[in-house]
């Protein structure tokens, strides 16, 4: 099975600041990875498919880059909405869809 | 809208048995493929097992001859039947769409709509 590691596990920012989320896949993946944005309570919601493609409706803050092993989600400026946790998951060989750990980001 | 309402969670004693429902609306049930996803509580998201459109299932080891997918297109309605269950099975169970789109001359396969999830505790 192919594993996705994020990194960091969690981080602290303020509103505006730029933030980046790392995803390492245990092998090459092309750009068969997606990001996910949940919140506390909350299901899972879709932020970005194929490593750099926006789902209708997420905000263009947010943006996905990288194929092969490394990935990473970028959002621009930080807004107080977007305090949450953040996964990566792989699509590439599947069953079985593996997702990351998570990382949280959190107010500083 | 699109939408999808998990039901059937609740507090199962170990080796117990549980069937959870998920209720579709606002899309065309039958043309996508459906998912279990699991998330124990302040753990990670663990994908639990698939069907596609044609009734194929998928499972991961940990859930294999223990846990049943299964649809039922006429009714817009998912199933998971999960037997001899374990403390480990203990999470909220989340019903996902699965679709895909292509860019040529490939297809990006990703999970785009979420239930609110159900609450399942196993416990003595």
């Amino acid at each position: 099975d192919i594993q996705v590691t994020q990194s960091p596990s969690s981080l602290s920012a303020s509103v505006g600041d730029r933030v980046t989320i790392t995803c390492r896949a245990s092998q090459s993946i092309s750009s068969y990875l997606n990001w996910y944005q949940q919140k506390p309570g909350k299901a899972p919601k879709l932020l970005i498919y194929a490593a750099s493609s926006l789902q209708s409706g997420v905000p263009s803050r947010f943006s996905g880059s990288g194929s092969g092993t490394d990935f990473t989600l970028t959002i621009s400026s930080l807004q107080p909405e977007d305090f949450a946790t953040y996964y990566c998951q792989q699509s590439y060989s599947a069953p079985p869809w593996t997702f990351g750990q998570g990382t949280e980001v959190a107010i500083k | 809208e699109v939408q999808l309402v998990e039901s059937g969670g609740g507090l199962v004693q170990p080796g117990g048995s549980l069937r959870l429902s998920c209720a579709a609306s606002g899309f065309t049930f039958s043309s996508y493929d459906m998912h279990w996803v699991r998330q124990p509580t302040g753990k990670g998201l663990e994908w639990v097992s698939a069907i596609g459109t044609a009734g194929d299932t998928y499972y991961p080891d940990s859930v294999k001859g223990r846990f049943t997918i299964s649809r039922e297109d006429a009714k817009n309605s998912l199933y998971l039947q999960m037997n001899s269950l374990r403390d480990a099975d203990t999470a909220v169970y989340y019903c996902v769409r699965g679709d895909s789109s292509s860019r040529y001359p490939y297809y990006y396969y990703y999970m785009d709509v979420w239930g609110k999830g159900t609450t399942v505790t196993v416990s003595s």
